[in-house]
């Protein structure tokens, strides 16, 4: 069975502050997809990263960055010098890659609040 | 590029009543899922069609169909209302043999 387990429920920081969201993902697949997924206020989802299994590379963006590791099953996200506009609920998701059902697996989310 | 429209935005039916939401992909995109969103939750998979068929089902009873258009743009039907299928009802297209998907702003409906 596939499961992903975002164990932080809400996450408050002061702005400029670092903040990191942990991810624990479950899976018997040898082969899949990791995802961030960001959902502010208005409600759709907003695709941030994606991330083969086999590609254990940490990737940063701009202020984002990610951290792979599948020996722990983990795909943790950290937000440095976060924002206000950073202000939303984070979803990490996991999937099969490109077999028939095409079924993402979300994990619960990780409501950020950043204060001014 | 446009992206993924749903509509309504919001709809608010009774119990036992039947409800129709509507998702127009994003241009270039061949395969549309639905995905139910709980208060609080992540979402969940309902769905996803491909060339108009069904291709792959989350666990929702029948109750729960979909049509997908050669247009690709899809409808979801949900019978029989519950109080507990009040949700926000995200639409999400992708191209088959891609990776990620695009998602719409969602369908909240209130079962009252």
């Amino acid at each position: 069975a596939q499961k992903v387990t975002q164990a932080q429920t809400e996450i408050s920081v002061v702005e400029k502050e670092d903040v990191t969201l942990d991810c624990v993902y479950e899976t018997r697949d040898t082969t899949y997809y990791l995802f961030w997924y960001k959902q502010p206020p208005s409600g759709e989802l907003v695709f941030l990263i994606r991330r083969n299994s086999f590609d254990e590379q940490n990737e940063i963006s701009g202020r984002y960055s990610w951290n792979f590791q599948k020996s722990t099953s983990s795909f943790n996200f950290t937000i440095t010098a976060s924002q206000v506009v950073d202000s939303a609920v984070y979803f990490c998701a996991l999937s099969r890659i490109n077999t028939g059902g095409f079924k993402t697996i979300f994990g619960a989310g990780t409501r950020l609040f950043v204060k001014a | 590029e446009t992206g993924v429209t749903q509509s309504p935005t919001h709809l608010i039916k009774t119990r036992g009543q039947q409800v129709t939401l509507r998702c127009s992909s994003q241009s270039g995109h061949n395969t549309v899922s639905w995905y139910q969103q709980a208060l609080g939750q992540g979402p969940q998979f309902i769905f996803q069609y491909y060339r108009e068929e069904e291709n792959g089902r989350g666990n929702f009873p029948p109750r729960f169909s979909g049509l997908q258009f050669p247009n690709y743009s899809s409808e979801l039907n949900v019978n029989a209302l519950e109080l507990d299928d009040s949700a926000l009802y995200l639409c999400a297209s992708s191209f088959r043999g891609g990776s990620g998907y695009t998602f719409g702003s969602g369908t909240r409906l209130t079962v009252v």
